[in-house]
């Protein structure tokens, strides 16, 4: 039992290029959630998911797409990135059916985008 | 709009104490409240959750109580150790049915031995 996992652990990205981290969990959860969290700021929700094919806006969504075609996995999509993308990008998951309500997180992402 | 307070921002004390986290929320309808700690470098790990309805929670060396009317929690270390030494955040969950958190920006906590 992996838990939450993330993928990449760390990229280095140029102005405008795009690319799309990947978060996937083995507990069966019905939803998913991207944060990113910054110095002074906090964590902050990007979007999230409560099933497999939907998907929602979070606090700060701009700039960045998600899917979540299967139920097990949740992507998250930066077309043309931008400096003020550097960050540090948490993925979690939570809620099955009878099961603790707390959120598992994964390890984190580092983003820097020059 | 949900905003989410903990003070203080850093906390230094010495091996053995015991010690008082604080969090403050400005809407008190929430479902629940989560203590996380996170490790330099690492995700969040969850260390107690309260719901609305109950008082505090228990773990260990670890006691978080919510008072919702007042819009405040806190979380009580006992015994302070060296590897207690992390940031701890408090997260409320608005309910709803998406289970959303909104987190304050954490205390930062060192154990020196």
């Amino acid at each position: 039992n992996a838990g939450v996992t993330q993928t990449p652990k760390f990229r280095v990205l140029k102005t405008g290029q795009s690319m799309t981290l990947l978060c996937a969990q083995d507990m069966n959860h019905e939803y998913m959630y991207w944060y990113r969290q910054d110095p002074g700021m906090g964590l902050r929700l990007i979007h999230y998911s409560v099933g497999e094919g939907t998907t929602a806006k979070g606090e700060v969504p701009d700039g960045y797409n998600v899917s979540r075609l299967k139920k097990q996995n949740f992507l998250l999509g930066l077309e043309s990135a931008a400096p003020s993308q550097t960050s540090v990008y948490f993925c979690a998951s939570s809620y099955q059916r009878g099961g603790p309500e707390t959120q598992y997180f994964g390890p984190g992402t580092r983003l820097l985008v020059l | 709009k949900q905003e989410v307070t903990q003070i203080p921002a850093a906390l230094s004390v010495p091996e053995g104490e015991n010690l008082v986290l604080n969090c403050s929320f400005t809407d008190s309808a929430i479902y629940n409240l989560q203590w996380f700690r996170q490790d330099p470098g690492k995700g969040l790990t969850s260390l107690l959750l309260i719901q609305s309805s109950q008082r505090e929670q228990t773990s260990g060396r670890l006691n978080a109580s919510l008072d919702k009317s007042s819009g405040r929690s806190t979380l009580y270390i006992a015994a302070s150790q060296p590897g207690d030494s992390a940031t701890y955040l408090c997260a409320v969950n608005g309910g709803g049915g998406s289970e959303k958190l909104v987190f304050g920006k954490g205390t930062k906590l060192t154990v020196n031995p």
